[in-house]
């Protein structure tokens, strides 16, 4: 069974930078398989920030970026701002075969 | 702008059934495969099924496989989720989604309670 990797938690400063990933527990990440991220504030619908590797989602500001790090999926958020705090989560499709999607379970991002 | 919304969302007893419906706007609808995500409450999100954009393929998780049956009808834009033999596990927000390019709705909440 192939497990989608991340974070539990990160923190980051208002004002910076911080880089989230995601990756599988056997394997690498590549564009072929489609990450996509996406941003759950607490009691709220979660909304899609990336798809297929590093396409910002309609309305998503810049300062939110995707791409493939050393065989993860990234998120970039830079210029952090107090309401990026949320839990993140990225989603890996697992080929033609199965046509199955897994996520990871989540990063909670704390900004302070 | 492309739009999904959830409906069919209940309470319902152990054993039940419920129909999930998927309204669909904003893109070629029947060029698209489409997606069940879940989230149980306090858990992740949680992948549940997927059907091809002629309908002909669908796929589920394993939690799913045998219960859950998706399918859809392209001359409504609609997409199901037609779900058996509820348990409390089964209990989530249900979202409808296009995965691949990141299309969400905003859920619909199933209970599974006696």
């Amino acid at each position: 069974q192939t497990v989608v990797t991340q974070e539990p938690s990160f923190s980051v400063s208002p004002g910076g930078t911080v880089t989230l990933t995601c990756g599988l527990s056997s394997g690498s990440v590549s564009t072929n398989i489609y990450p996509a991220w996406f941003q759950q504030s607490p009691g709220q619908a979660p909304r899609t920030l990336i798809y297929s590797t590093s396409t910002r989602s309609s309305g998503v500001p810049d300062r939110f970026s995707g791409s493939i790090l050393e065989n993860k999926a990234a998120l970039t958020i830079t210029g952090a701002q107090a309401d990026d705090e949320s839990d993140y989560y990225c989603v890996l499709y697992m080929g033609s075969g199965t046509s199955s999607w897994v996520f990871g379970g989540g990063t909670k991002l704390t900004v302070l | 702008d492309v739009h999904l919304l959830e409906s069919g969302g209940d309470s319902v007893q152990p054993g039940g059934s419920l129909r999930l419906s998927c309204a669909a706007s904003g893109f070629t609808f029947s060029s698209y495969g489409m997606n069940w995500v879940r989230q149980a409450p306090g858990k992740g999100l949680e992948w549940v099924s997927t059907i091809s954009p002629g309908g002909d393929k669908t796929h589920y998780a394993d939690s799913a496989k045998g219960r859950f049956t998706i399918s859809r009808d392209n001359s409504k834009n609609m997409v199901y989720l037609q779900m058996n033999s509820l348990r409390a596990d089964d209990t989530a927000v249900y979202y409808c989604a296009n995965l691949r390019f990141g299309y969400l709705g905003q859920g619909t909440l199933v209970s599974v309670s006696s």
